[in-house]
């Protein structure tokens, strides 16, 4: 089974609108983390968010926010008021495991969303 | 800003020859990664370092090899280039305790084999 899994492989959205891209993983460990990449036509992969598995409250940065749904195993990304400049792929990812342990930042990724903003 | 490295950004060699790609960075991170990526498709890791003299296979086989002799140098070799190695190999590196532990990633270096 794949442990991320996203289901938009392209979205089109109006500048200025917001947009939710969808994440749903699968794990049996309790203790894990969650987060969002960025990479633009250029390759390189930017990190916008991330999302501990005891988290209480969903993480905000900026304009991007995680809409957590544990029981649910998601953990969407609302990007607000969309930007030109947010066109681009975007992946989910995994950390299963807790962060403080030897080896264990390794990462599973999503097969990603390509984002296009229309002006 | 990440202070990661990858070089070279793009290169297109003939099958059969020896290729190293360079990674540094300069922020004393013990772990680092490699990652290949298909266009449009997601990341596989192909090998991961907890620190100096520590390397290992990632989840996704590769026929490449990588070396940790210093803590910010991680280059991968491939002995023998073929088409099917042509993707983007894209590196990063992490280190506990540095806010959420996420990796950060250098730009990446798209390789054709031809």
């Amino acid at each position: 089974a794949q442990k991320i899994t996203q289901t938009q492989p392209g979205m089109f959205v109006q500048e200025k609108e917001a947009v939710t891209l969808d994440c749903t993983y699968d794990t049996s460990d309790p203790s894990y983390g969650l987060f969002w990449y960025k990479q633009p036509s250029s390759g390189e992969m930017i990190f916008l968010i991330y999302q501990g598995s005891y988290d209480q409250q969903n993480a905000t940065e900026g304009r991007y926010s995680l809409n957590f749904q544990k029981a649910r195993k998601s953990a969407n990304l609302v990007i607000s008021a969309s930007q030109l400049g947010d066109s681009a792929m975007y992946f989910c990812a995994m950390r299963e495991g807790p962060s403080t342990n030897f080896g264990n930042e390794k990462l599973t990724f999503g097969t990603g969303t390509r984002l296009t903003i229309i002006p | 800003e990440a202070d990661i490295y990858q070089t070279p950004r793009y290169l297109v060699i003939g099958t059969g020859k020896k290729i190293t790609l360079e990674c540094s960075q300069t922020m004393g991170h013990d772990k680092m990664y490699w990652y290949q990526q298909d266009p449009g498709m997601e990341l596989h890791l192909i090998h991961y370092s907890y620190g100096v003299n520590s390397t290992e296979k990632g989840d996704l086989s590769s026929e490449s090899t990588v070396s940790r002799i210093r803590t910010e140098h991680f280059p991968l070799t491939l002995e023998s280039a073929r088409p099917s190695h042509t993707s983007q190999y894209l590196c990063a590196s992490s280190s506990r305790g540095v806010s959420y532990n996420e990796q950060f990633f250098g730009p990446g270096t798209r390789l054709t084999v031809l």
